[in-house]
């Protein structure tokens, strides 16, 4: 079983439009992430969030959103999608409670045309 | 402005030699490190970390070493193969920070047989 999965892997749409990414993982962590990596190949945090406490990059656009339907899952929301928002979006989780590594899912490649 | 500095955007090196990546970073509040290595199409796998409080960590043939006075930490893969090439990210993280990691911008290996 894939401990972090993302869906869709490939998600092509137009400027203007809302579309959400979605992240499940199954490893018991109780803190999920989501990363984008940019078209200079930058990977760069976008949230991190668990039960109690959202944190929020100060650079990301309010236009993105995590939702938590529960503790293995956070979807990404886009709403009106700019070209700029075209890269790679890769969901992690992690142990919380200290440091450790993330495990991350495949990545959703957005590309808006 | 980037906290974390991978200045060698590649490197080649021969099957069965050293392979040695570098990273250098800017924030003292950094306490824990970590390599994470990336095939094309997949996401970030952990490697290896290690804490701000040591200053070498072996696992197999892959080894990091920190030098915390110079704010720069290395990884070393003894003897180099073919499968090892791919994008290495270095990438650090800050216990009060929500532990959300901070990446390089990557080097891509490549090891020739």
């Amino acid at each position: 079983d894939t401990a972090v999965s993302q869906t869709p892997k490939y998600l092509v749409t137009q400027m203007g439009n809302d579309k959400s990414i979605k992240c499940e993982q199954n490893l018991g962590h109780d803190t999920m992430y989501w990363y984008k990596q940019d078209s200079k190949k930058f990977l760069k945090i976008m949230f991190s969030y668990n039960n109690k406490e959202l944190i929020i990059n100060e650079t990301v656009p309010n236009r993105f959103s995590p939702k938590s339907p529960d503790k293995a899952h956070l979807n990404l929301h886009i709403n009106s999608l700019e070209l700029g928002d075209s890269a790679v979006y890769f969901c992690a989780s992690s142990q919380g409670g200290g440091p450790g590594k993330a495990f991350f899912g495949q990545g959703t490649r957005l590309t808006v045309v | 402005d980037q906290q974390v500095k991978q200045n060698s955007p590649s490197l080649s090196v021969q099957e069965g030699r050293i392979s040695i990546l570098n990273c250098d970073y800017t924030n003292s509040m950094f306490d824990y490190f970590l390599w994470y290595k990336k095939y094309p199409a997949e996401g970030p796998t952990f490697l290896i970390s290690i804490s701000s409080i040591k200053d070498k960590n072996e696992d197999g043939r892959f080894t990091v070493f920190l030098n915390k006075s110079a704010k720069h930490l290395s990884l070393h893969i003894v003897p180099s193969q073919p499968g090892d090439s791919a994008v290495y990210f270095c990438a650090a993280s800050d216990n009060n920070a929500g532990n959300m990691l901070t990446f390089g911008g990557g080097t891509r290996l490549m090891v020739k047989p």
